[in-house]
């Protein structure tokens, strides 16, 4: 069973700071991983999405980066800005519309 | 471009009662449709998915029931709400096993 876990469950930064955000999971055998953000009360906004044979994405400010074989995806946001506070969540795609698994979360805040 | 819509936002149920969550999406075909619930200091369970017209599957037991009664229109009903079913409901379609896309959510409170 994939377990996918993520930690810090909060993070605090400054504005103007480069932070990353990790994921990590435990089966290997994936078929892609997404990153989200989720602002309170709101729905999921899908950030970037990893197949299984890519080493990373690149959207603006954020950079995802993929290592099956140690079981991480990390997040690298640059230069944050206090719109980017919201809890960030990967999704882990073990190969079916039934196998994905969330991690819980790192609520992110970023202070002016 | 495709949007996805949920209704309603928000909505407060006594135990016992009758329940319906509507999901609809626009600018696609046959998408794949999600239903997740989302718990606090949880991470997202997936209710039930389907790949077409009337065709349903679920993945864990409990009272709720969905429906695919049009090619982009998802529907989440319950005959008896339960406390246990308060919670965040989300929808979501996907093109095949990609990238999904979330609605904005339905928040279920049950007393």
């Amino acid at each position: 069973k994939q377990e996918v876990t993520q930690i810090p469950a909060a993070l605090s930064v400054p504005e103007g700071e480069n932070l990353v955000l990790n994921c990590s999971f435990t089966d290997s055998a994936i078929y892609n991983l997404q990153w989200f953000r989720q602002d309170p009360g709101k729905g999921l906004t899908s950030l970037l999405l990893i197949q299984s044979s890519q080493r990373e994405q690149t959207s603006g400010r954020l950079n995802a980066s993929l290592d099956k074989s140690s079981g991480r995806s990390t997040l690298y946001i640059a230069a944050s800005q206090p719109g980017d506070s919201a809890t960030y969540l990967c999704a882990v795609n073990s190969g079916g519309y039934q196998k994905v698994t969330f991690g819980t979360g790192t609520k992110l805040q970023v202070i002016p | 471009s495709q949007t996805i819509h949920q209704w309603p936002a928000t909505l407060v149920q006594p135990v016992g009662s009758p329940l319906s969550l509507e999901c609809t999406v626009e600018g696609t075909s046959n998408p794949n449709l999600y239903w997740y619930r989302q718990a606090a200091g949880r991470g997202l369970q997936l209710l039930f998915y389907s790949v077409g017209i009337g065709q349903i599957s679920s993945e864990v037991p409990q009272n709720l029931s969905a429906s695919r009664p049009q090619d982009r229109q998802f529907i989440l009903s319950s005959k008896k709400l339960l406390l246990s079913d308060s919670g965040f409901y989300l929808c979501a379609w996907s093109e095949d096993v990609g990238e999904q896309f979330f609605g904005p959510g339905t928040r279920l409170t049950v007393l």
